[in-house]
């Protein structure tokens, strides 16, 4: 079964920097997406960026980008030049192999920027 | 264009009460997913429909738990009898056809509390 983890509880970076955070995926389906999710306070859930297992390049959007090592089932986000509204919940999550297109969640990861 | 929608925002009931949580996908969105998020953890899949196939229901928690969907339309989460442990956000998310590419898009989520 397919399982996502992200190890890091909670993250400081100061504004204007990069920060990386880790995520981890287990899986033995070779067809499959990875998919960040921003959650601010507010609760709702943000689409971030995907990866494609088949990808060969790694994906960025704006100031986000995946950085997807195959071998070592990671595929960790990067976010360039943080802002004060980044600071939020970043969620990790892959589909599950099978008919459907269901996500498996990691646990999160609490960003905070500090001025 | 509109977004996922849900209604409530906010439900409090008391145990052993039926509830009705209302979903409304992006206009044009043939998969439908509910998920629901504990305080402090990721989200767990309850439940998928895509388009006129049968629902995989592999993640509902009990048989209190049931979601029904018609058409590409409106979906609605019932849980029946509920319990202080069905407390959470119950959130709502639609993708264009449910396959590995798609980008599930998530509504505001309705926040239940039990007591």
């Amino acid at each position: 079964a397919q399982k996502i983890t992200q190890t890091q509880p909670g993250m400081f970076v100061q504004e204007k920097e990069a920060v990386t955070l880790d995520c981890t995926y287990d899986t033995s389906d070779p067809s499959y997406g990875l998919f960040w999710y921003k959650q601010p306070s507010s609760g709702e859930m943000i689409f971030l960026i995907y990866q494609g297992s088949y990808d060969q390049q790694n994906a960025t959007e704006g100031r986000y980008s995946l950085n997807f090592q195959k071998a070592r089932k990671s595929a960790n986000l990067v976010i360039s030049a943080s802002q004060l509204g980044d600071s939020a919940m970043y969620f990790c999550a892959t589909n599950y192999g099978g008919a459907t297109n269901k996500l498996i969640f990691g646990t999160g990861t609490l960003l905070a920027v500090q001025p | 264009g509109a977004g996922v929608s849900q209604s409530p925002s906010n439900k409090v009931t008391e145990k052993g009460k039926d509830v009705e949580l209302r979903c409304d996908p992006i206009s044009g969105h043939t998969a439908l997913y509910w998920y629901r998020q504990r305080l402090g953890q990721g989200l767990e899949f309850l439940i998928y429909f895509q388009g006129n196939s049968a629902p995989d229901k592999s993640g509902l928690p009990s048989d209190r738990f049931s979601a029904e969907r018609t058409g590409e339309s409106v979906s609605t989460l019932t849980i029946q009898r509920t319990q202080q442990e069905d407390s959470a956000v119950y959130l709502c998310a639609s993708s264009l056809v449910g396959g590995r590419q798609d980008t599930q898009y998530f509504g505001p989520g309705t926040r239940l509390t039990v007591l």
